[in-house]
């Protein structure tokens, strides 16, 4: 069965200081990756994602995620993060023709200003 | 357009009634899905389903069961509910059931069963 695994359940960050969070899953076969972001008091959406091509992909905020297939991973990056991306973050995979999202546990990122 | 809505926004229910957790989509979106949100666990598949008629088990479907009538509608229910299924449920949808398509969230609802 798959797995995704996130690294740190909490991050607490200054502004501008530069962001990474862990995403590792267990799957042998293709797949696609998917980050989610849960804004405070907001639904679950879509961050940013990979299926295909070059392995660096940008997402909205100026969040980014590299793909290194032989490492599992997919971490999340930002150079410089704002007060207003405090949320929580979740890294997700399906198998390369399947729809049945596997999330990780999530990530609570708190920005202090 | 109001994308997906959920009701009741949160409810709490004692242990052995049953439940039905109401999700519509706008969007005319072929798949839906059912998800729980557990601290520490992240959100699980519980049921979803590809098209109107059909329905899957997902990751946890015990004590729960789904059905899809029409497209916008992809109703939950919990026949006996139990404590275990306190939880926020989260009803998604996506525009087929191709791997690569986004799939957009409602805004959850938060049961407690006592």
């Amino acid at each position: 069965a798959q797995s995704v695994s996130q690294h740190n359940h909490h991050v607490i960050l200054s502004e501008a200081a530069s962001l990474e969070l862990g995403c590792n899953y267990s799957y042998g076969g293709t797949v696609n990756l998917f980050w989610y972001v849960q804004f405070p008091g907001q639904h679950l959406k879509l961050l940013l994602k990979y299926f295909s091509g070059d392995p660096l992909v940008k997402g909205i905020k100026g969040f980014e995620a590299e793909f290194i297939k032989s490492k599992f991973s997919f971490n999340l990056r930002k150079p410089s993060v704002q007060w207003s991306d405090t949320a929580e973050y979740f890294c997700a995979v399906n198998a390369q023709g399947g729809n049945k999202l596997v999330f990780g546990a999530g990530t609570i990122l708190r920005v202090k200003s | 357009i109001a994308g997906i809505t959920q009701a009741p926004t949160s409810q709490i229910l004692a242990a052995g009634r049953r439940m039905t957790l109401r999700c519509t989509q706008d969007m005319r979106h072929n798949a839906m899905y059912w998800y729980r949100q557990d601290l520490g666990l992240g959100l699980r598949l519980i049921h979803y389903s590809n098209t109107a008629g059909t329905t899957g088990k997902g990751e946890v479907p015990d004590g729960y069961s789904v059905s899809r009538a029409n497209t916008d509608d992809f109703p939950l229910t919990l026949a006996s509910a139990v404590p275990s299924q306190t939880s926020v449920y989260f009803c998604a949808s996506s525009d087929s059931k191709v791997g690569t398509d986004t799939q957009y969230f409602g805004p959850g609802t938060r049961l407690t069963v006592l």
